[in-house]
């Protein structure tokens, strides 16, 4: 049964990189077809995608945050992270990763892990 | 990329059907037949209901089921019962392995 664990600072000083780990066990992150993502939720929002990535290397990120997000994977630890620059308080939310069945619907979240970003 | 549309709420008795829909455009929702809905109680992790419209996964009761027609996606409970009162999150891919999502909907039962 494959799990995902979110871990990560769960508070982040303005103008700073928010960086944070998904941990993937019960199955290889590297040896399967999947695409791997990030989205959050801010407090009282929805859901927002942050980004996904393939199991090869390829990334693609939401365009509202595309010059400040960066994805990649870990094979070596089968995990992947995420992250996110410049954070202001707008980037407080919960953030998950989840992998993703194609490219197009995410089968699988990790619990979530809270981010403040507040100095 | 905006959002999709989704009512704030819904509600309904135990027993009843309820429908909540999801409207986008043509370049998203309209456009690829990959519209997915999850369910979430809040503190927990949104939980996999729906994909390709249609499609359930494994364990996902049959009272739970989607449809789409033009730009709008819709996914309809059947026989209400207490443990579904959650918010419910559509997604849409919206092509070069992008996807985006609702923004949310509050099931209550009454």
């Amino acid at each position: 049964q494959l799990q995902l664990q979110e871990s990560g600072p769960g508070l982040v000083k303005p103008s700073e990189t928010l960086s944070l780990t998904c941990s993937v066990s019960g199955g290889s992150i590297s040896r399967s077809t999947y695409f791997w993502g990030w989205i959050r939720q801010p407090p009282g929002k929805g859901l927002e995608w942050i980004g996904n990535m393939y199991y090869s290397g390829s990334t693609y990120y939401n365009a509202s945050l595309k010059s400040r997000v960066t994805i990649s994977i870990d094979a070596s630890q089968n995990q992947f992270s995420l992250k996110l620059s410049s954070v202001t308080a707008a980037d407080t939310a919960v953030y998950y990763c989840a992998r993703l069945l194609g490219s197009r619907a995410f089968d699988i979240w990790g619990q979530g892990t809270v981010v403040t970003v507040s100095s | 990329q905006s959002a999709l549309t989704q009512p704030r709420s819904v509600s309904g008795s135990p027993g009843q059907s309820v429908t909540i829909s999801c409207t986008g455009t043509s370049s998203d929702v309209g456009a690829y037949n990959y519209v997915s809905w999850y369910q979430h109680h809040p503190g927990k992790a949104p939980k996999f209901m729906i994909y390709d419209v249609t499609k359930r996964p494994s364990g996902v009761p049959d009272r739970f089921s989607g449809s789409k027609s033009g730009n709008t996606a819709s996914l309809t409970i059947s026989g209400l019962q207490a443990e579904d009162e959650a918010d419910y999150y559509c997604c849409s891919y919206t092509g070069s392995s992008s996807v985006v999502f609702g923004g949310g909907t509050k099931l209550t039962v009454l």
